[in-house]
């Protein structure tokens, strides 16, 4: 099985950087992807890792340490409209996803 | 706009009835996967179909079933329902069936079991 740990809430201010951590133990491992929800909405993808190290996509980012079970999401630059909820999720070898209970972000000014 | 459709947006029934729900994966993808999301189990994998057969089973119930028919369109069918099975059901797709492949979301059919 698959266990997914992130944080429950964040705040941050407008402008600034926040990562979002998400911790896993997984009995097989064959990628993490990271989604954006915002509230009353579907889930838009935003990066899939497999290989250990950063991925940068515009204002946000992606790091993976398959060794450590960790994974991180950054975001640069942080605007009003971040503010959702961030769901980590990790596929095994068999193509299952299992997602983490997700982490709501707010953004203030 | 993802580009996939689902049908219907909001769905009310009855315990013990069966529904259908429909997903128009974007032109040219052949993945489409089934997700439930509901309040007090987050969002889960049902299950993944790419070009017409099965690849990948999450947690669906033996009460669920899905298909995927040649024009790459998906149904996924929900008998004998129970009050739990009130979620927020969506469908995604790819272009590939595993790797690096971004998935598109659906906007979600709304599923109230009274």
């Amino acid at each position: 099985g698959q266990n997914i740990d992130q944080p429950t809430e964040m705040t941050a201010t407008e402008g600034a950087i926040v990562q979002i951590n998400c911790t896993y133990q997984t009995s097989g491992f064959n990628g993490l992807f990271w989604y954006q929800q915002h509230a009353g909405e579907a889930p838009t993808f935003l990066s899939y890792n497999v290989l250990d190290g950063l991925e940068e996509k515009g204002r946000f980012s992606s790091f993976l340490s398959r060794s450590k079970g960790y994974s991180y999401l950054l975001l640069k630059e942080l605007q009003m409209k971040d503010s959702a909820s961030y769901l980590c999720a990790v596929k095994d070898n068999a193509g299952k996803s299992t997602f983490g209970d997700g982490t709501t972000l707010t953004v203030k000014p | 706009d993802s580009g996939v459709t689902q049908t219907p947006k909001h769905l009310i029934t009855a315990t013990g009835q069966r529904v259908t729900l429909r997903c128009s994966p974007r032109s040219g993808d052949l993945s489409v996967y089934w997700y439930q999301q509901s309040l007090d189990q987050g969002l889960q994998f049902l299950i993944q179909y790419y070009n017409g057969e099965e690849r990948a089973k999450g947690n669906i119930l033996e009460r669920f079933s899905a298909q995927q028919f040649p024009d790459l369109h998906s149904e996924l069918n929900l008998s004998s329902l129970e009050l739990g099975d009130s979620a927020l059901y969506f469908c995604a797709s790819s272009v590939g069936s595993g790797g690096k492949e971004t998935q598109y979301f659906g906007p979600g059919t709304r599923l109230l079991v009274l």
